[in-house]
């Protein structure tokens, strides 16, 4: 039973656009939501992440909205660029755990048409 | 490069054999984590250690998988009897646990990806 689910699978998106991608979960006592951005032949690399005492947390043009009474939360990326094509990765992790047993989506691949 | 590095990044093996992975985390990170992608996925997790004591495995991990982390340095996971379903992306991951600022971000490595005939 996959924890988080992530839509959509594939995204294309032309250069300036804004890219948005989505993730569910169902455990309650998830508290911590990484996004990860992961480029072919690399390991995934943590981009931006929110607790859910907040409903938006802004990294320059990476953007977190998060719905708490909806177990949903999304990626925004403004002014989408070319070198943002890669695939993104949201999880999430209960932090009263002793350690960071991350649930990660199945991904989605980011185009960004120049 | 003071990253996370991993050894081999490729091995193709035949069905049966044994394999082993190595894992050279960040040098003064003392929590290692190993993840498996499969094709289309996310990141699952198999298993972490805490210096040298390995403290949680998921499910995921069958009799054949075992993991090390001898001197709570580099970390090695070794799969026995080897079969096609074990083919995937094997990540590994460190981070650094202090008593009072909590774990760090985890840091991947470039992965080893195992295909297995």
């Amino acid at each position: 039973q996959q924890q988080v689910k992530q839509s959509p699978q594939s995204l294309i998106v032309q250069k300036g656009g804004i890219s948005i991608i989505n993730c569910a979960y169902e455990n309650t006592a998830f508290d911590y939501f990484p996004w990860y951005q992961q480029f072919p032949g690399k390991g995934p690399a943590l981009l931006i992440a929110i607790r859910p005492d907040v409903s938006e947390k802004k990294e320059g043009r990476f953007t977190i909205s998060f719905n708490k009474s909806a177990k949903q939360f999304s990626l925004h990326i403004m002014d989408s660029q070319p070198g943002d094509s890669a695939t993104y990765f949201c999880a999430a992790t209960p932090t009263a755990y002793n350690f960071n047993k991350f649930y990660f989506g199945s991904g989605t691949k980011l185009n960004v048409k120049p | 490069d003071t990253g996370v590095s991993q050894n081999p990044r490729h091995k193709i093996t035949k069905r049966g054999q044994n394999v082993t992975f190595r894992c050279d985390p960040i040098s003064e990170h003392n929590r290692l984590y190993w993840y498996r992608q499969t094709l289309g996925q996310g990141p699952e997790f198999l298993t972490y250690f805490q210096n040298e004591a390995q403290l949680e495995k998921s499910r995921l991990l069958s009799d054949r998988f075992s993991a090390e982390r001898p001197k709570g340095s580099f970390s090695t996971l070794e799969i026995q009897r080897t079969e096609q379903g074990d083919s995937a992306m094997y990540l590994c991951a460190s981070s650094l646990v202090a008593a009072l600022a909590g774990e760090s971000e985890q840091f991947f490595g470039p992965g080893t990806r195992l295909t297995v005939l």
